[in-house]
């Protein structure tokens, strides 16, 4: 069975420091790997996408994320956050027609 | 940017009533979806749909219908609400395309049933 694991339930870390948040994905094919950030009170939106070619991907807000296929993981990464980054982000795989969502990270920033 | 609408974005109802959730996109695709949100937990897929007149159930059992009678319009309705129904709903819709579909979400609707 298809599934996503994210390892953090909350990740506190001060302004302008690094952050890491980890995904791990389930799949013995080609998969198809996701992050969205949720505002409060608002939807997901898509931080970025790895479908294939590079495994380094970049996104919005100054974010990346890293395939890696032999560790089966797809980890977000921000060299340095702003309070602005406070929120939930959800990593997602597509495979077979389905999304599966992880349960979420809450990454608060703090002044 | 997505053109994805949900309403209302607030509810507060009482157990018993009958309501609808409206979602609507304006990117034209074909395959729309709702989920169920609770805090801490991940998105369960509740209903979705490849096109118009096609409507499928989700991986979570769920009291509610949906109609797909537009492309652009996706609607979801309790017939009965419950305070089990207390939930964040979030509509969302996609194209078809081959290699790994992107979703794109609405706002969301917070409902709570007394």
């Amino acid at each position: 069975a298809q599934s996503v694991t994210q390892l953090d339930s909350q990740v506190p870390v001060f302004e302008e420091a690094p952050v890491e948040l980890r995904c791990n994905y389930s799949s013995s094919v080609s998969v198809y790997l996701f992050w969205y950030v949720q505002y409060p009170n608002q939807g997901l939106q898509l931080l970025l996408k790895y479908l294939s070619g590079s495994t380094l991907v970049k996104g919005i807000n100054g974010f990346e994320a890293e395939f890696n296929k032999s560790q089966t993981s797809f980890h977000l990464r921000k060299p340095s956050v702003h309070i602005s980054d406070t929120a939930e982000y959800f990593c997602a795989s597509w495979n077979f027609n389905k999304f599966y969502f992880g349960s979420g990270t809450k990454l608060n920033v703090k002044p | 940017e997505a053109d994805i609408y949900q309403t209302p974005r607030y509810l507060v109802i009482g157990t018993g009533k009958k309501i609808t959730l409206e979602c609507s996109q304006t990117m034209g695709h074909d395959k729309m979806y709702w989920y169920q949100q609770d805090p801490g937990m991940e998105l369960h897929l509740i209903h979705y749909s490849y096109g118009v007149n096609s409507t499928e159930k989700g991986d979570l059992s769920s009291e509610s219908t949906v109609s797909r009678i537009r492309t652009e319009h996706f609607p979801l309705t309790l017939e009965s609400a419950r305070p089990s129904h207390t939930s964040q709903y979030l509509c969302a819709s996609s194209p078809i395309v081959t290699g790994g579909e992107t979703q794109y979400f609405g706002p969301g609707t917070r409902l709570l049933v007394l």
